[in-house]
């Protein structure tokens, strides 16, 4: 099975960098994922991550710490549009894909 | 921008009604899946379909009943739900490439039906 913790919310300022961490146990893994979700709205996805390392794209990154069982997504030059919860999910060896709670990122001006 | 697409995007019924939601893909993919979300709990996986065939059934109630009549669209069918059954279910998809020695690719969701069980 899987165990997926990342904090529940967080708050910053129009245009500082946010970072959003993830832990997790897993039997086996095989990739992670963030998706963004705002209230009301499908998930959508981010990131992708199998070999450690920082994987860019934009104004996101996403890193990777297979043997920490540790991922962070970062967000720079946050906007308000930013504003919006980050799911960590985690793929094992069988495929599944396993959730975490979900982080509730607010920014304000 | 999804290719995802679920009807209706909200319903309220009562314990005693059926009702069914509907999800279609127009990605072409191979894989779908149902997930129910509740408020501030990790997305449960819930049904999931791989070239039309059932490959996981997480335990849930047999008061959800889906059906994946083509690679394109699925449905959950509701009958005699709880109040307790109340919550954002997601549909998504994927391309599963397992057969080919890959994975089960990244998976795209619709924007969801908000139920609300009375």
């Amino acid at each position: 099975g899987q165990n997926i913790d990342q904090p529940t919310e967080m708050t910053a300022t129009e245009g500082a960098i946010v970072q959003i961490n993830c832990t997790y146990q897993t039997s086996g893994f095989n990739g992670l994922f963030w998706y963004q979700q705002h209230a009301g709205e499908a998930p959508t996805f981010l990131s992708y991550n199998v070999l450690d390392g920082l994987e860019e794209k934009g104004r996101f990154s996403s890193f990777l710490s297979r043997s920490k069982g540790y991922s962070y997504l970062l967000l720079k030059e946050l906007q308000m549009k930013d504003s919006a919860s980050y799911l960590c999910a985690v793929r094992d060896i069988e495929n599944k894909l396993s959730f975490g709670a979900g982080t509730t990122v607010t920014v304000r001006a | 921008e999804t290719g995802v697409t679920q009807t209706p995007r909200h319903l309220v019924m009562g314990m005693t009604n059926k009702k069914s939601l509907k999800c279609e893909q127009h990605l072409g993919h191979n894989a779908m899946y149902w997930y129910k979300q509740s408020a501030k709990k990790p997305l449960e996986l819930m049904f999931v379909y791989s070239l039309e065939e059932r490959v996981e059934n997480n335990s849930v109630p047999s008061r959800f009943s889906p059906e994946c009549p083509n690679s394109s669209h699925l449905f959950l069918h509701l009958h005699t739900l709880q109040p307790e059954d109340s919550a954002l279910y997601l549909c998504a998809s994927s391309q599963d490439s397992r057969l080919a020695g890959g994975n089960q690719e990244t998976q795209y969701f619709g924007p969801g039906t908000r139920l609300l069980v009375l």
